[in-house]
């Protein structure tokens, strides 16, 4: 069974600094999301990694994939306030790529 | 212009209650999921739908019963509420079973007294 584990679970980060959230998954899977979660809002789908060494990057945010390790990483620039949020990975089992598998989140808080 | 809308967005009700929460996305997907998210924001995926046939039945209770009358719809039904069914439901949609993301409603807070 996939398994999909994050850490850490809670980042409290300064404005301007830099951070880095792991996400590592048990078994084979050729693809890897990310997703963000303001709180008590729907889950927004950020980033879609499909290949190994894949790397995808949005404003202050990049995501990578080594599928190898079975890990992906989201890093963040110079974090700001705004990106203050929850922040899931996901991954699907080979072959049944309906099946999204979560990982625990880890909450982002930005202070100033 | 909504893509993924789920309703209602809350719901308390008592233990024993049946009820029903809908779904509908207009983004012309093919395949519809239900996730339950947690008191402690794990997400689990309950059941998922590709053009009204049932292709994922996690192990949910058989209290849970979903129903898809077209690919658009995918509705929720929960016989005889539990205290540990309070929870966030999350309908979401993708275009494929494949690659594409999943693309999520605003979530249903049912809460069970």
């Amino acid at each position: 069974e996939l398994k999909v584990e994050q850490n850490p679970l809670f980042l409290s980060m300064q404005e301007g600094k830099n951070y880095t959230i792991y996400c590592n998954y048990s078994t084979t899977s050729d693809r890897l999301y990310w997703y963000r979660q303001d709180p008590g809002k729907s889950l927004e789908s950020l980033f879609v990694l499909l290949s190994n060494g894949a790397v995808k990057q949005e404003g202050r945010l990049m995501a990578s994939l080594d599928t190898k390790a079975r890990l992906s990483t989201l890093h963040i620039t110079a974090a700001v306030h705004d990106l203050s949020a929850t922040y899931f990975c996901a991954a699907a089992n080979t072959g049944t790529a309906s099946k999204l598998t979560f990982g625990t989140g880890t909450r982002l808080q930005v202070t100033l | 212009d909504t893509a993924v809308s789920q309703t209602p967005k809350y719901l308390v009700t008592q233990m024993g209650n049946d009820k029903s929460i809908k779904c509908e996305q207009n983004l012309g997907h093919d395949t519809m999921y239900w996730y339950k998210q947690d008191s402690k924001k794990f997400l689990k995926i309950m059941f998922s739908y590709n053009n009204k046939e049932l292709i994922i039945n996690e192990t949910v209770p058989n209290r849970f019963s979903p129903k898809s009358p077209d690919k658009a719809h995918l509705n929720l039904h929960i016989n005889s509420l539990e205290l540990g069914d309070s929870a966030v439901y999350f309908c979401a949609s993708s275009q494929n079973q494949l690659l594409a993301p999943l693309h999520f409603g605003n979530g249903t807070r049912l809460t069970v007294t």
